[in-house]
């Protein structure tokens, strides 16, 4: 079956670094993987989706890249600020309707 | 970003008892989800809804859930006889789509934090 990991439960970056995020995949070949980020208490909010013919989408100090061949997706926040902290989702799915599939997700903590 | 409301945004209730959460999306959808998050576990996924009807159910979705859109814009999610393992965030949520195509990914309920006791 589908399996999604991501690469730590929790994560710890100086204020101003960058922080990089891994989510690997298993068992399935996404057309997309998209990235939500969770605060607690409250619902995921999509921040960037990014198409298999798509190597790397920016979006402001967001950066995301899909190699299909690794099957893996890295999520960059560059310049990195306290309030980037939150737990960050990545989600690989076909087809636009298609029910979506959460990695466990990595807590990101910005140290200022 | 868009608001999708959920009610009520905390609900305890006691075991064996029914319980109806309810979502107001912000706009026409055919297609509407209910997502679960058990506290410090993953979302997961639930049921999905297309067009008045049940699409697809995950191994939670037993015979005790039900979903309905009862007035044509509100959509519930019903639990007859909850059970402790039922505490969790419910989420609704819609894709933002245009059919098969994905363009901006789904957009999730502000949640409901549903405690049995």
């Amino acid at each position: 079956s589908q399996k999604i990991e991501q690469n730590s439960e929790a994560l710890n970056i100086q204020e101003g670094k960058t922080a990089t995020l891994t989510c690997n995949y298993t068992n399935y070949s996404p057309a997309y993987l998209q990235w939500y980020r969770q605060d607690p208490g409250r619902g995921p909010v999509f921040l960037l989706l990014i198409r298999e013919n798509e190597k790397e989408k920016r979006k402001e100090r967001l950066k995301v890249t899909f190699d299909t061949t690794l099957k893996q997706s890295l999520f960059h926040i560059t310049a990195s600020q306290p309030a980037d902290s939150a737990t960050y989702l990545c989600a690989p799915s076909n087809f636009g309707n298609e029910k979506l599939t959460f990695g466990t997700g990595t807590r990101l903590t910005i140290i200022p | 970003e868009p608001e999708v409301t959920q009610t009520p945004s905390h609900q305890v209730t006691q075991m064996g008892q029914e319980v109806i959460l309810r979502c107001v999306p912000i706009s026409n959808h055919l297609y509407f989800y209910w997502y679960r998050q058990i506290l410090g576990q993953k979302v997961e996924f639930l049921v999905s809804f297309y067009n008045n009807e049940i699409s697809e159910k995950s191994e939670i979705f037993d015979d005790q859930f039900s979903v309905e859109r009862p007035d044509g814009s509100n959509f519930t999610l019903k639990i007859r006889s909850t059970k402790l393992e039922d505490s969790a965030m419910y989420f609704c949520a819609f894709p933002e789509t245009g059919g098969a195509v994905i363009s901006y990914g789904y957009t999730f309920g502000s949640g409901t934090r549903l405690t049995v006791v």
